[in-house]
């Protein structure tokens, strides 16, 4: 167990429709970064927030927006959902202030399928 | 733009074989980091490299980072079934220092 909690664990939804992910970090992770991994494929960084504030950003679309709250827990937000935006979506938490300078601790994952 | 690249893709092995990755970046690294991801699960962190030249031993598996700091690599002794998974070598980008991902290699046990 990473201490990393995520949910839903998987959805189902429709082209067109919206969906919040959720993950609260570690206890003490100030960090908190988003991961897409399409099927079978490599891990896309899209967006970290450290503190509550948006730290770095990866190929995170315009559809996709994310905030960290002042409890430090995080919600991913997907709308105007496509087929291809159909994957598994990683939360990672860290104590660091960079994904670069050490080790990500990786919740299990939100499974969205678009159909 | 930056790249790690990570090879091969796929590795079949026999059980009690052994398994290397390997990744090359376009840059010079900071530090390389090893992850592995089960099926059906999430990464897990194994290990960080930071000096130049350095190995490290994690019982049967060896990390290796090269002299110039742009290779790495990691090989496993005689695969077990619970080796089995995807191996993920990352590094930090220049621009934002975020981990740049390599495609994994997955390690598939021979039936």
């Amino acid at each position: 167990d990473s201490g990393v909690t995520q949910t839903p664990k998987h959805l189902i939804t429709a082209t067109g429709q919206r969906v919040t992910l959720r993950c609260s970090p570690r206890s003490g992770d100030l960090s908190v970064y988003w991961y897409q991994q399409s099927l079978d494929q490599g891990l896309q960084f899209l967006i970290q927030y450290y503190n509550g504030e948006e730290r770095a950003k990866g190929n995170i679309l315009e559809r996709f927006s994310a905030q960290q709250f002042p409890d430090l827990h995080s919600e991913l937000n997907l709308s105007s959902l496509e087929l291809g935006d159909s994957a598994l979506y990683f939360c990672a938490s860290s104590v660091e202030p960079s994904g670069g300078t050490g080790e990500l601790f990786f919740g299990e994952g939100s499974r969205l399928t678009v159909l | 733009g930056q790249q790690v690249m990570q090879i091969p893709q796929y590795q079949h092995v026999q059980e009690g074989e052994d398994f290397t990755t390997y990744c090359n970046s376009s840059t010079t690294l900071s530090n390389i980091q090893w992850y592995k991801q089960r099926p059906g699960g999430h990464p897990v962190f194994l290990i960080q490299l930071v000096k130049s030249g350095e190995v490290k031993k994690q019982k049967r598996l060896t990390f290796q980072f090269g002299e110039a700091k742009k290779n790495s690599s990691l090989h496993i002794t005689a695969t077990q079934t619970t080796d089995v998974g995807t191996y993920f070598c990352a590094g930090p980008a220049d621009s934002n220092y975020q981990l740049i991902w390599g495609a994994g290699t997955k390690l598939i046990i021979k039936p």
